[in-house]
């Protein structure tokens, strides 16, 4: 069966460090996202992806970087971890169009120290 | 400013009764909507859906309404069951067709 996994589901940094969230899947869909999730503010789009060697900004961009080097893979990187960006992210892929859902991963919850 | 709000962040439901979960948007852009549905611990999954052409669909103990003029919609749920609880996002995607725009989610908890 088709799936889209994270990894790790739970991480623990200190300020100021790089850290990656990996996100995989074989759904083989030409969409991915990265959104993070907040009480109160629901999920927000971090990054996303059309396609290979695609990449764009969403609402909340700052700090954050992705790239997309195949279709499978849209890596999330912190380029210097701040306790603000603690929360759990969830990576989501689509089928282009409208009327397609997006499928998530089961999440990574990351807590900067 | 958010484009998707969901006024109401809990719900407290009776086992068997009709749970009413509401959706506000300000993008005319919105061509799409979506419901999901998340368990803690969980990725999101997805439950029921409309397009902008339509003002209902159902699919068993689910229906959503949409009204276009009023920028609203809402997620009817009946009877509701204990299985239900958990936090409900509303969703919309604009003409371009591709990207979800979040509600910040409503917790529906069915007592038995």
């Amino acid at each position: 069966d088709a799936e889209i996994t994270q990894s790790p589901r739970h991480k623990i940094t200190e300020t100021g460090r790089q850290v990656t969230l990996a996100c995989h899947q074989t759904w083989n869909h030409n969409n991915m996202f990265w959104y993070r999730q907040d009480l109160g503010h629901g999920l927000r789009l971090i990054h996303y992806s059309y396609g290979v060697q695609d990449t764009n900004k969403g609402e909340v961009s700052d700090g954050y970087s992705v790239s997309r080097s195949n279709t499978e893979d849209l890596p999330l990187t912190l380029e210097s971890a701040a306790s603000s960006q603690t929360s759990v992210y969830f990576c989501a892929s689509s089928d282009p169009g409208m009327d397609t859902e997006a499928f998530f991963g089961q999440g990574t919850r990351l807590t900067v120290v | 400013d958010q484009q998707v709000k969901q006024n109401s962040p809990s719900l407290s439901v009776q086992e068997g009764r009709i749970s009413i979960l509401n959706c506000d948007y300000t993008n005319s852009m919105f061509d799409y909507f979506l419901w999901y549905k998340k368990y803690p611990a969980e990725g999101p999954t997805f439950l029921i859906s409309i397009s902008s052409i339509k003002d209902k669909n159902e699919d068993g103990r689910f229906t959503v309404f949409l009204n276009k003029s009023a920028k609203h919609l809402s997620l009817h749920i009946v009877p509701s069951q204990p299985g239900d609880s958990a936090v409900y996002f509303c969703a919309a995607i604009d003409n371009a067709g591709n990207m979800l725009t979040f509600g910040g989610g409503t917790r529906l908890m069915v007592k038995p």
